[in-house]
């Protein structure tokens, strides 16, 4: 079992949609989480991290985290075709290092 | 405030040869992470450095080296070059807080390619 995992997609969601992208985490002792997008050909740029139960917004991006599930999501609302990317979430564990999953390819059609 | 920048962008070598990739991290930040981003492995994290020592480590043979230095520049060293290491090495630097935060911003990477 991977330590991070997420559905490879690809993800296909219609302009305006909510997109849902959803990550599990093995090890509970993990501090904080991060949402970061990643275009074709280029690096990982951070959207979101969130480190406490529940949620937390900025603009249209939602993250959710649930410790007791190990669960931890973000939705996209009004999804643009802009938002098409590949989204990887990242969970801190203790000891600072930071482990990715492998990734869900998002794709928004117009 | 400037980015992290890596050098250089885009390496070519041969298998046995050796390479030297840069990292600056973002000023301030005392913190840089290196990683290798391959299609079928994805991210994988290969270690940390703060304050000139190396924090993390991950799961990289012994091949793989780094340092950093006094002005939180880092350098990665991959010896002995085999087809495998063909990848997007990302760089990410921090600002290191107290508490759980800890955000790292990666670089732009540089495209190893070993034929």
């Amino acid at each position: 079992q991977k330590e991070v995992e997420q559905n490879s997609g690809p993800l296909s969601v219609p302009e305006g949609a909510i997109a849902s992208l959803n990550c599990t985490y093995s090890d509970r002792g993990s501090q904080s989480f991060f949402w970061y997008r990643q275009y074709s050909g280029k690096s990982p740029e951070l959207i979101m991290f969130i480190y406490s139960n529940g949620d937390k917004e900025d603009g249209r991006f939602t993250a959710q985290l649930n410790k007791a599930s190990q669960y931890v999501s973000l939705l996209i609302r009004d999804s643009q075709p802009s938002d098409s990317a590949t989204y990887l979430c990242a969970v801190k564990r203790q000891g600072g290092k930071l482990i990715f999953g492998q990734g869900t390819e998002l794709s928004v059609k117009p | 405030k400037a980015g992290v920048t890596q050098t250089p962008r885009y390496l070519i070598k041969t298998r046995g040869q050796q390479v030297t990739l840069s990292c600056s991290p973002i000023s301030g930040h005392r913190s840089v992470s290196w990683y290798q981003q391959t299609p079928g492995q994805g991210l994988q994290f290969l270690f940390e450095y703060f304050s000139e020592t190396q924090r993390n480590k991950g799961n990289f043979p012994g091949r793989f080296s780094g340092r950093q230095f006094s002005n939180s520049r880092s350098e990665m060293n991959v010896s002995t070059l085999e087809l495998g290491d063909s990848a997007l090495y990302l760089c990410a630097s921090t600002y290191i807080m107290g508490g759980a935060r800890n955000e790292q911003f990666f670089g732009p990477g540089t495209r190893l390619t070993v034929l």
